[in-house]
């Protein structure tokens, strides 16, 4: 099976970094995902990593590393419309993409 | 507007009946992908087709079933409905088997049971 952890929420001030880390457990691994949620919204893709290291996109950067079971999304340059829900999610054995509970992080003024 | 299309947006019925909700990949996907997001929970894997053919199956209940249809486009069917079913059922279309490069997902049916 597939156990993906990361935090319930996260305050920041508007401007400020962010970091949110993702560790997980999984039986065969095929790439992590980030994704935004907006309460009451679809998800929608932020960022994919299948080989270690780091990915930037813009304001926002993920980190892998597979041995470790650990990865990090970076939000930098906080903005007031980042408030949402960030979602880790593993595709494991099975081509199943398994999600973690998200991370509420809010932004503050 | 992300090119998958859910319907209907809500539904509100009485426990024990059965309702169809419906989902149209974005053109060109041959993948989708149902889940189920309950109050405050994460997104929980139902199930995946890939060209009309089930591929991949999570924690889907019995009283669950889908089908994806020659033009791709797929229904879940939840039958003998019960509180706990209410939730958010989003549909998310990929363009391969593997779904690289992430999902694409529709804004979803909000399902009261009441």
């Amino acid at each position: 099976g597939q156990n993906i952890d990361q935090p319930t929420e996260m305050t920041a001030t508007e401007g400020a970094i962010v970091q949110i880390n993702c560790t997980y457990q999984t039986s065969g691994f095929n790439g992590l995902f980030w994704y935004q949620q907006h309460a009451g919204e679809a998800p929608t893709f932020l960022s994919y990593n299948v080989l270690d290291g780091l990915e930037e996109k813009g304001r926002f950067s993920s980190f892998l590393s597979r041995s470790k079971g650990y990865s990090y999304l970076l939000l930098k340059e906080l903005q007031m419309k980042d408030s949402a829900s960030y979602l880790c999610a593993v595709r494991g054995a099975g081509n199943k993409l398994t999600f973690g509970g998200g991370t509420r992080v809010l932004v503050k003024p | 507007d992300s090119g998958v299309t859910q319907t209907p947006k809500h539904l509100i019925t009485a426990t024990g009946q059965r309702v169809t909700l419906r989902c149209s990949p974005r053109s060109g996907d041959l993948s989708v992908y149902w889940y189920q997001q309950s109050l405050d929970q994460g997104l929980q894997f139902l199930i995946q087709y890939y060209n009309g053919e089930e591929r991949a199956k999570g924690n889907i209940l019995e009283r669950f079933s889908a089908q994806q249809f020659p033009d791709l486009h797929s229904e879940l069917n939840l039958s003998s409905l019960e509180l706990g079913d209410s939730a958010l059922y989003f549909c998310a279309s990929s363009g391969n088997l593997r779904g690289d490069y992430g999902y694409t997902f529709g804004s979803g049916t909000r399902l009261t049971v009441v």
